[in-house]
């Protein structure tokens, strides 16, 4: 079954505008990571936060961990033209396999 | 230079045929891992191997078979190839299993008609 689940499933925002997407997550994890997917290629690795880290900054992208609340957000800052992708999140359970949601299809206007 | 490459891009063919996708990494990574992609977009694993040694083998119909010749390379196996499977195939690698961070190939996206 799905772990992550990504909110919005999609968000359209102007160019220098900041993007906030979330994710949910059911079980316990022993980290997080956030991907990037351009249309019509691969994942692309964005950042991993620990299951005892509560923030993870790299450049534009702030990550944040409520393992509490079982939620993570992913912030991207002073958006670019060149960040229109989907976004997901994926999890590591304790059965060494990451389980990613369907995303957050992000569009930045001009 | 590529990291992790994919062959082919793009595969069309008949159901009830047999086809096979090809994976390579040049990371030196000891684990690679093939996902299938559907239209809505949600990722799913299908399999994982180790250092040629399967250690995920999700619910998938067993006309779908990984071969792992050696480390640097995981290929798909698909027999009998239905409507349903058309999808978008990735290959991974990571360099352990399951929490590592996993790059991806660019997919191969397989039309069944």
């Amino acid at each position: 079954s799905q772990q992550g689940e990504e909110d919005p499933q999609a968000l359209s925002i102007q160019e220098g505008e900041n993007a906030t997407m979330n994710c949910s997550y059911k079980t316990s994890i022993n980290n997080l990571q956030w991907y990037r997917q351009n249309s019509g290629r691969g994942l692309v690795h964005l950042i991993l936060i620990r299951s005892n880290e509560r923030e993870k900054h790299s450049g534009r992208l702030r990550v944040t961990l409520d393992t509490s609340k079982k939620s993570s957000s992913l912030l991207i800052t002073a958006s670019r033209a060149a960040d229109t992708a989907s976004y997901f999140c994926a999890t590591d359970t304790s059965d060494y396999k990451l389980s990613f949601g369907a995303g957050t299809t992000v569009t930045v206007r001009a | 230079d590529t990291a992790v490459s994919q062959t082919p891009k793009y595969l069309v063919t008949q159901m009830g045929n047999d086809k096979s996708i090809k994976c390579e990494q040049n990371l030196g990574h000891d684990t690679m891992y093939w996902y299938k992609q559907d239209s809505k977009k949600f990722l799913k694993i299908m399999f994982s191997y180790n250092n040629k040694e399967l250690i995920i083998n999700e619910t998938v119909p067993n006309r779908f078979s990984p071969k792992s010749p050696d480390k640097a390379h995981l290929n798909l196996h698909i027999n009998s190839l239905e409507l349903g499977d058309s999808a978008v195939y990735f290959c991974a690698s990571s360099q352990d299993s399951g929490s590592d961070t996993q790059y991806f190939g660019p997919g191969t996206r397989l039309t069944v008609l």
